[in-house]
């Protein structure tokens, strides 16, 4: 079984570009969550999809926009970048929230992105 | 407030060390899970715990609800052991709060 897929492994962008992001979850699973975790600080939460709605969205500002497809894979977007959003952005999938092991993620290995 | 923290920051051991690392939070929890991550970045949900303890290999995860805290204990520790270990909380939503994480090392 394929796991979280994301791409691109690597991305180098300029300041005021935007940069796209992709997650494919787990076959199975619904949720798809968005991380950031920028050097030397710990992973924070960005955003969660279930089933193709924006469930919840972390301390970010606007900039920071996504969506999940009807497959649900998701895209995350990044606006107007700056050079602090340089960071590697990890995706984790689960079931549905509320269904049995909705708890259990799994977690790609993340899409380093670099601001310059 | 919801909080997670950790301790040590950074932990150096010899190979064959028992290996404790610890995870403390703020208020009541409906989840607590522990997390690897290698070095690239790519992270390995390790455990999932509610309550109790649990076990896998040489990995070993226990909470206790009423303290509001966990251990990930690692037995016989060896190199490929070495990573960041992260503890991360939801405090009954789905979103997760994590600790910022023990950088372990083991020494052969």
């Amino acid at each position: 079984e394929a796991g979280v897929t994301q791409s691109p492994t690597h991305l180098i962008k300029t300041r005021g570009q935007q940069a796209t992001l992709r997650c494919s979850p787990i076959s199975g699973h619904t949720s798809v969550y968005w991380y950031q975790q920028a050097l030397g600080l710990g992973l924070q939460f960005l955003l969660w999809y279930d089933e193709g709605e924006e469930r919840n969205r972390g301390n970010f500002p606007p900039r920071f926009s996504g969506r999940q497809f009807p497959n649900y894979s998701s895209e995350l977007n990044v606006n107007a970048l700056e050079l602090e959003d340089s960071a590697l952005y990890l995706c984790a999938s689960s079931r549905r929230w509320g269904s049995s092991g909705a708890n259990v993620l799994t977690f790609g290995a993340g899409s380093r992105l670099t601001v310059l | 407030k919801n909080e997670v923290e950790q301790s040590p920051q950074n932990l150096t051991a010899q190979e064959g060390e028992f290996i404790t690392i610890n995870c403390s939070y703020s208020v009541g929890i409906s989840a607590l899970h522990w997390l690897q991550q290698h070095p690239g970045g790519g992270i390995v949900s390790l455990f999932m715990l509610s309550s109790g303890k649990k076990k896998h290999g040489r990995l070993i995860a226990t909470i206790n609800i009423q303290e509001k805290h966990s251990s990930l204990h690692i037995t016989a520790s060896h190199p490929r052991d070495s990573a960041v270990y992260i503890c991360a909380v939801n405090f009954g939503n789905e979103k997760l709060t994590f600790g910022t994480g023990t950088r372990l090392t083991i020494i052969p």
